[in-house]
């Protein structure tokens, strides 16, 4: 199973909500990663967490707040986000942050905000 | 500095091959990637490569690798109008915690 589950699919957000988007693998991965996409443009890394820590944050917002409950799950909170926010939010996730050659990522949040 | 770079855009005929070229500039790659988006989908790995090979193969997929010019292709054997999708180009840094550096993509248009 090289499965990497992410929920809700689709989510529209007014600029003073709070939402969160969930991510979810089951393969023992250590290593999990939120990357947000705009259209015809390559993923951008925001995120990294390696062993539950947090370990990467490129300087994203702090209306978006990650978390990583357990070795399973990650979750990205969002709040008073901006129209310019809307994107395709991927997770990802890798055996270790150092070493685990192979990244899988799942489908998707496409995020819009009005 | 780390830049993957890539062709924006290739057309081919349905049954001919496609090569997707990819150039990067960080030497101390450790992995290279070649992942595939359709329209309004997620990111699937099609195949990976480690910086001390040269070539893999898997079935319909050939990927080179000459680490002397930072050369990367992907070569799709009789392609088919499925195969039409984003091809993005990644590579992996030693001690970069395993998050990638992608290319801008290749569009693969497939004709019938």
């Amino acid at each position: 199973d090289t499965e990497v589950t992410q929920t809700p699919k689709h989510l529209v957000m007014g600029m003073t909500n709070k939402k969160s988007l969930k991510c979810e693998q089951h393969m023992g991965h250590r290593a999990m990663y939120w990357y947000k996409q705009k259209a015809k443009k390559p993923p951008e890394l925001m995120f990294v967490y390696s062993y539950e820590k947090l370990s990467i944050n490129e300087s994203v917002p702090s209306r978006f707040s990650p978390e990583c409950p357990n070795s399973s799950l990650l979750n990205l909170h969002l709040h008073a986000l901006q129209p310019e926010d809307s994107a395709l939010y991927l997770c990802a996730s890798r055996l270790a942050a150092q070493g685990g050659e192979t990244q899988y990522f799942g489908p998707g949040t496409r995020l819009l905000v009005l | 500095g780390e830049d993957v770079e890539q062709s924006l855009f290739l057309s081919v005929r349905e049954g001919d091959s496609s090569v997707i070229n990819c150039t990067y500039t960080d030497s101390s790659s450790t992995y290279l990637y070649w992942y595939k988006q359709e329209p309004g989908a997620g990111l699937q790995l099609l195949t990976y490569i480690f910086s001390n090979m040269d070539m893999k193969q898997d079935q319909r997929l050939t990927v080179l690798l000459n680490k002397k010019d930072k050369h990367l292709s992907l070569r799709i054997a009789d392609t088919q109008t499925g195969d039409s999708a984003i091809y993005f180009c990644a590579e992996s840094i030693w001690g970069s915690q395993g998050n990638l550096i992608f290319g801008k993509g290749t569009k693969l248009s497939v004709k019938p």
